[in-house]
This record gives C-alpha cells, sequence and structure tokens, in this order.
C-alpha cells in the first residue's frame, strides 16, 4: 500500500483556471506539508498543517489554500493559475515536528503542473 | 533562519567514499539535521538524521561537529544507483511558527 498518494500525478491547465491536488496519507501521522520543486531542483515549503491547524505558512500568494478534511488528507487548491506555477508539487506527512526527532518526512511521487 | 548550503554537484566513481557537507551556521538549539535522496521524477525519501556527533545506519554516516554548525553525509562504497539529488533539512526552531529550509541539493553523478 503506497504509503503517501498524491492525485493527479500530471496536471495541464490554461491560465487564470482553479484546480486542486488532492494527498492522502495511510501512516497515521499528525503532520502535513506541500512543497514545491521548481525547475531548478529547489525544494521550498509552503503548507504544513498538524492536527487541522496550519502551522506553517510561506511566503506564497493567498491564489493557494491548503485544504485538510481530516488527518489523512491535506489537499492544495490553486486559484487563478499563472505561468510561473508550472513545476513539481509534493505532499508529505510526518509523525512529529519535522526537524525534530520523530520529524522524518514521509514524500508522495509529486503532481507535475504545467500552466499554459 | 537556518540557511544551509551544500555543493551544487559531486562526481564519484563506483566503490569510492562520498562526502557531501552541509553548512548551517545559523542552526537552532533544539533543530536536528535530516538528510534526503531524490531519484529523478520520484519524491525524496529519508536517509539518515542526527543532532550531534556520529549517526550511522545500513546505508550513511552522518558527522557533525561540536559546535553543529555544519554536518557531512558519508556514503560508503557508491554504486550507480546512488545517482542521485542529495538534501540537507534543518528544522528551524521550536514551536508551531518554526520554519523548514532545504539545501538546494547535491547532484552527485557516480561513474563505472
Amino acid at each position: 500500500d503506497t504509503a503517501v498518494s498524491q492525485t493527479p500525478k500530471y496536471l495541464v491547465t490554461q491560465m487564470g483556471n482553479d484546480k486542486s491536488i488532492k494527498c492522502e496519507q495511510n501512516l497515521g501521522h499528525d503532520t502535513m506539508y506541500w512543497y514545491k520543486q521548481d525547475s531548478k531542483k529547489f525544494l521550498k515549503i509552503m503548507f504544513s498543517y498538524n492536527n487541522k491547524e496550519l502551522i506553517i505558512n510561506e511566503t506564497v500568494p493567498n491564489r493557494f489554500s491548503p485544504k485538510s478534511p481530516d488527518k489523512a488528507h491535506l489537499n492544495l487548491h490553486i486559484n487563478s493559475l499563472e505561468l510561473g506555477d508550472s513545476a513539481v508539487y509534493f505532499c508529505a506527512s510526518s509523525r512529529g515536528r519535522a526537524g525534530g526527532p520523530s520529524g522524518t518526512q514521509y514524500f508522495g511521487p509529486g503532481t507535475r503542473l504545467l500552466v499554459l | 533562519l537556518a540557511k544551509t548550503t551544500q555543493p551544487i554537484s559531486m562526481d564519484s566513481y563506483e566503490g569510492q567514499e562520498v562526502n557531501i557537507t552541509c553548512s548551517h551556521n545559523n542552526i537552532a538549539t533544539n533543530d536536528y539535521i535530516t538528510w534526503y535522496q531524490q531519484f529523478p521524477s520520484q519524491g525524496p525519501r529519508f536517509i539518515i538524521q542526527g543532532y550531534k556527533t556520529k549517526v550511522t545506519n545500513e546505508v550513511a554516516s552522518l558527522f557533525i561537529p561540536a559546535d553543529r554548525k555544519s554536518s557531512t553525509l558519508s556514503l560508503p562504497r557508491v554504486s550507480l544507483s546512488d545517482t542521485a539529488v542529495y538534501y540537507c533539512l534543518v528544522g528551524a526552531g521550536s514551536g508551531n511558527t518554526g520554519k523548514l529550509i532545504f539545501g538546494q541539493g547535491t547532484t552527485l553523478q557516480v561513474k563505472p
């Protein structure tokens, strides 16, 4: 069974559209994350959710909104897509706080978003 | 914030030991140092984590000096399958307002 899954794997869309990426983890972890990886391979955290509360919110545009219906899911909704949003988006989860002793993160396979 | 710096790329040959160093001058007292490996078209995968001195597991060793301002990932006897990007992650602070900082990654190319 896949520990962290994301859908869709590929997403091609037009500028101005609204899209969502879904993430699910079956590890029973308390914290989930969204990362953006650009063409230069920089891996930047966007959001983190712990017990359904947002605990990290980097300086991302408010067009991006994380939604967590329950502890096992953290979806990413993007409004008014722009060309610069093209990237690979990774979901991850950890038992404890990332960067701490129980914070090993498990990543999903990524969603490759292309905005035309 | 605990900014991290890694070499952008490294080359090695099969069977050699590879050492990748990450600098994190502003590491906080509560921060651990974690290394991840990423293959093309996959998500990063955990390799090793440490707080101080030396940690060893079945795939790598992690050396952390007393001042904790840097860390070195050591891969013994690399093979072609170790060709990947390696990221250093430093947890940034305690509490819910911490920020996670990944290094820019080191692309390791292992040659036959």
